[in-house]
């Protein structure tokens, strides 16, 4: 049971900002919000992670609601090297299983 | 890439033989996992490892067997390959935050595995 929905597709033009949504309706209180994504045929790619407040890295933002049901990843120059497949993951803290689903397929065009 | 090998990339076989892919890491992590990849699945966890000789069953373990005898290495067997075992495996570390609760998975370039 991956505990996420994720579209699964998405198109975003070469230069935009990419926002990829996540639903987590039944996230508990200790439980992460994580982000991966697959490039095509290679291993997952770790973007980013947060608990309860926004996190910005050198790849990506995550907002995540204020009641944690919902997060969305923006990658905020998408590329043609950022198609791939995003899954978007909860995972409790202290633990380490990550549970995938089918992810996000985001399909960046010139 | 967090120093993670798989051998072999790619490896045909025929129904019934055993198989192993090994899984080595260079960096001395405890926490080591093989996953498996199918067409519209996400990953799926086979087993995995908190140190040597200590190992245990994920979601999708019929059929497979693993065995740390190194923390370097983490291998997974297929004692008598079947069709339905024809995917992409992939081996994965943890890296623990300081201090965090969170950690990251680090993931392996990936074996490709035909089962005729």
């Amino acid at each position: 049971d991956a505990k996420t929905t994720q579209p699964p597709s998405m198109d975003c033009a070469e230069g935009r900002a990419a926002n990829l949504p996540c639903n987590h309706s039944t996230i508990s209180g200790n439980e992460y919000v994580y982000w991966y994504r697959q490039i095509h045929s290679q291993g997952p790619q770790y973007i980013i992670h947060g608990l309860k407040n926004n996190e910005t890295n050198e790849m990506a933002s995550l907002i995540i609601t204020e009641d944690r049901k919902s997060s969305t990843l923006i990658l905020p120059h998408a590329t043609l090297r950022d198609t791939a497949v995003y899954y978007c993951i909860v995972r409790l803290t202290n633990t380490d299983k990550l549970i995938f689903g089918t992810g996000t397929r985001l399909q960046v065009f010139p | 890439d967090a120093g993670i090998t798989q051998s072999p990339r790619h490896k045909v076989t025929e129904t019934g033989t055993p198989v192993t892919l090994r899984c080595h890491q260079t960096e001395n992590h405890r926490y080591m996992y093989w996953y498996r990849q199918d067409p519209g699945h996400g990953l799926r966890l086979i087993h995995y490892s908190y140190g040597v000789k200590d190992t245990d069953k994920g979601e999708v373990s019929d059929g497979y067997s693993v065995s740390r005898s190194k923390t370097e290495d983490f291998l997974l067997t297929l004692e008598s390959a079947t069709s339905s075992q024809t995917s992409v495996y992939f081996c994965a570390i943890s890296v623990w935050g300081p201090g965090t609760g969170s950690n990251e998975q680090f993931f392996g370039p990936g074996t490709r595995l035909t089962v005729l």
